[in-house]
């Protein structure tokens, strides 16, 4: 099966200074790569994601980078504020249904 | 718009009791419908994905089990809860047609067996 994986496991950022997260796959079929934000005691919600067909993605402040090639894909939050601390998961899908989620990345914006 | 429920938000309950947690989808019809458990600081786990009524899927061989009696709702049950049931438990949900991969996750069910 898939298996994704993410690092770092922890990140401290100051405040307005950019953020990235990389995560790695193993299943060349999968074509969807999907973010989700957790704050604490809440359910994650998608931020962003992207297709195979599409190499780069913007939302605002958050971006999708994705490298078939490579099988990875990083996650950018540029300009970063205190609200971004949460932890944040990657996961990746071959359209069957089932996403394979990363360990998740614990990011701390000190203010 | 799609709006995903869980119930109850928290349950304390004994080792040896039963287990009901609801979850329900308005606003489509026919979702693929998901239950994961997520142990604290750890990643997401699934357990169950059903694509259609009294269909369910099983990912890990455990003591719960799930069930979707409605179109727009999944119902995880245990019959006797083990200490190590204890978890965040999400349910969620993904569009039946279309982009079936894109998942929508519920608030959650914070779960403590003891």
């Amino acid at each position: 099966g898939e298996n994704v994986e993410q690092h770092p496991s922890t990140l401290s950022v100051q405040e307005g200074d950019s953020a990235v997260i990389k995560c790695t796959y193993s299943d060349s079929a999968s074509n969807y790569f999907p973010w989700y934000k957790q704050e604490l005691g809440k359910g994650p919600q998608l931020i962003i994601d992207i297709r195979s067909n599409v190499g780069e993605k913007k939302d605002q402040r958050i971006a999708v980078t994705l490298n078939k090639t490579a099988k990875h894909f990083s996650l950018h939050i540029t300009e970063t504020q205190p609200e971004d601390s949460a932890v944040y998961f990657c996961a990746a899908s071959r359209n069957d249904y089932k996403l394979s989620f990363g360990a998740g990345t614990t990011v701390t914006v000190r203010a | 718009s799609q709006t995903i429920h869980q119930w109850p938000a928290t349950l304390v309950q004994p080792v040896g009791s039963p287990l009901s947690l609801e979850c329900t989808v308005e606003g489509t019809s026919n979702p693929n419908l998901y239950w994961y458990r997520q142990a604290a600081g750890r990643g997401l786990q699934l357990l169950f994905y059903s694509v259609g009524i009294g269909q369910i899927s099983s990912e890990v061989p455990q003591n719960l089990s799930a069930s979707r009696p409605q179109d727009r709702q999944f119902i995880l049950s245990s019959k006797k809860l083990l200490l190590s049931d204890s978890g965040f438990y999400l349910c969620a949900w993904s569009p039946g047609q279309g982009n079936a991969d894109t998942q929508y996750f519920g608030p959650g069910t914070r779960l403590t067996v003891l």
